[in-house]
């Protein structure tokens, strides 16, 4: 699986959109870009993934660029319970296919 | 409700013993996951099965067993040959169809001291 770089950490204030970036410059054509956030002491939480196109769900929108070497999440409205640790994985969607977590971004939504 | 279930959340053990850890699964799901996070760090896998009696090693299973009897259930036996095994541990369970994200438990805290 390929590897990602993102940021050691951002903050936002609460109301205002939070955009966190990820890179993935040496993706594969079949693989997705998913990311999970990890709130403190818990379990990590599935949010989006997407291929190549934008996707948007009620938790958030993923916005990958047209050579996919780059991705944003965007938490439309953030608040205080958004402040964890977010992880950008890529991968394949193969039965066999593992999830890579690196150390993710976290997020300090300040209110 | 449906999910995932890790007893306990904390855990405290002398050095030198075995101790299991359990996670259980009311998903149907076929594939289950055990991750071990330390301070600071993400997740590294351990452990994973994708079917009832079958499973591979991870990136770090020295010092470590499963058993997969039942689809429900994939608990994970830290042995004594771990050397360092105060950690978070998270089991995890996901599809075999669709989009294969996987579903995590609450985890558990364990002490070795």
């Amino acid at each position: 699986d390929a590897k990602t770089t993102q940021p050691p950490s951002m903050d936002c204030a609460e109301g205002r959109a939070a955009n966190l970036p990820c890179n993935h410059s040496t993706i594969s054509g079949n693989e997705y870009v998913y990311w999970y956030r990890q709130i403190h002491s818990q379990g990590p939480q599935y949010i989006i993934h997407g291929l190549k196109n934008n996707e948007t769900n009620e938790m958030a929108s993923l916005i990958i660029t047209e050579d996919r070497k780059s991705s944003t999440l965007i938490l439309p409205h953030a608040t205080l319970r958004d402040t964890a640790v977010y992880y950008c994985i890529v991968r394949n969607t193969g039965a066999n296919s593992k999830l890579t977590f690196g150390k993710g971004i976290t997020l300090s939504v300040r209110p | 409700d449906g999910g995932i279930t890790q007893s306990p959340k904390y855990l405290f053990r002398k050095e030198g013993q075995n101790v299991t850890l359990s996670c259980e699964q009311n998903l149907n799901h076929d594939a289950m996951y055990w991750y071990r996070q330390d301070p600071g760090q993400g997740l590294r896998l351990i452990y994973y099965s994708q079917i009832v009696n079958d499973f591979q090693k991870g990136d770090i299973a020295e010092g470590y067993s499963v058993s997969r009897e039942k689809k429900e259930s994939f608990p994970l036996t830290v042995t004594s040959a771990q050397k360092n095994p105060t950690a978070f541990y998270l089991c995890a369970s996901s599809s075999r169809q669709g989009r294969y994200e996987q579903y995590f438990g609450p985890g558990t805290r364990l002490t070795v001291t």
